[in-house]
């Protein structure tokens, strides 16, 4: 149990395309849903918190006009890089969390690479 | 100022031996504590937690020791298999995987299991 699907895992754009990527929850409603960045050799970084239905909340230096986050569900979360350039290239990775205290369960990532 | 530190990038046992995996916080409000797995090209894989009111949680081959007054825990693997090869990441929380549940997590250290 406690699958979490992310779409796409690799996406390669041009500089100044948006990029969406989707985070599901499949067997679980999530009430919450993370949205980590990844630099290589570092560890997961902490972008953005949402609850189904209330605006995200960004952690500091997180442009919120760069990433729009959306949990229109219970089950769904986005993540839109708005007008992505080479500096947004970077590994994102949901993780969802479902009702009372449980542990976050993580999608497999979306590699993403701006030209 | 990383509040979560695991100060071995990598560790070697041998099959069948034990392993053991560091974990140092600073935070003394965290009070719910995580181990994740994670192999390359996929999301960390949630694999046991443990709470500030326990000082030890068992699952199976995996076992988690809280030391508060040290502000340190550990992950032991006994006995330790190939298959057990990952990167593990210890992870914190303040808000007892409620809704103030952001994680905060450690570089990771390496785990190689050899036959």
């Amino acid at each position: 149990g406690a699958v979490v699907s992310q779409h796409p895992s690799w996406v390669i754009c041009k500089s100044g395309t948006s990029v969406k990527i989707e985070c599901r929850s499949l067997d679980f409603q999530a009430t919450t849903m993370f949205w980590y960045r990844q630099f290589p050799k570092q560890s997961l970084m902490l972008m953005a918190t949402s609850n189904e239905g209330s605006k995200a909340t960004y952690e500091q230096g997180v442009e919120k006009d760069k990433f729009l986050i959306n949990h229109a569900s219970l089950t769904l979360s986005t993540l839109t890089v708005t007008s992505a350039h080479p500096e947004d290239s970077s590994f994102y990775i949901c993780s969802a969390q479902g009702w009372g205290i449980q542990p976050q369960h993580f999608g497999d990532g979306t590699r993403l690479s701006i030209l | 100022d990383q509040q979560v530190k695991q100060n071995s990038p990598s560790l070697s046992v041998q099959e069948g031996r034990i392993s053991i995996l560091n974990c140092d916080y600073t935070n003394s409000m965290f009070d719910y504590f995580l181990w994740y797995k994670k192999y390359p090209a996929e999301g960390p894989t949630f694999l046991i937690s443990i709470s500030s009111i326990k000082d030890k949680n068992e699952d199976g081959r995996f076992t988690v020791f809280l030391n508060k007054s040290a502000k340190h825990l550990s992950l032991h693997i006994v006995p330790s298999q190939p298959g057990d090869s990952a990167v593990y990441f210890c992870a914190a929380s303040g808000g007892y995987g409620g809704s103030q549940g952001n994680l905060i997590f450690g570089k990771g250290t390496k785990l190689s299991v050899k036959p």
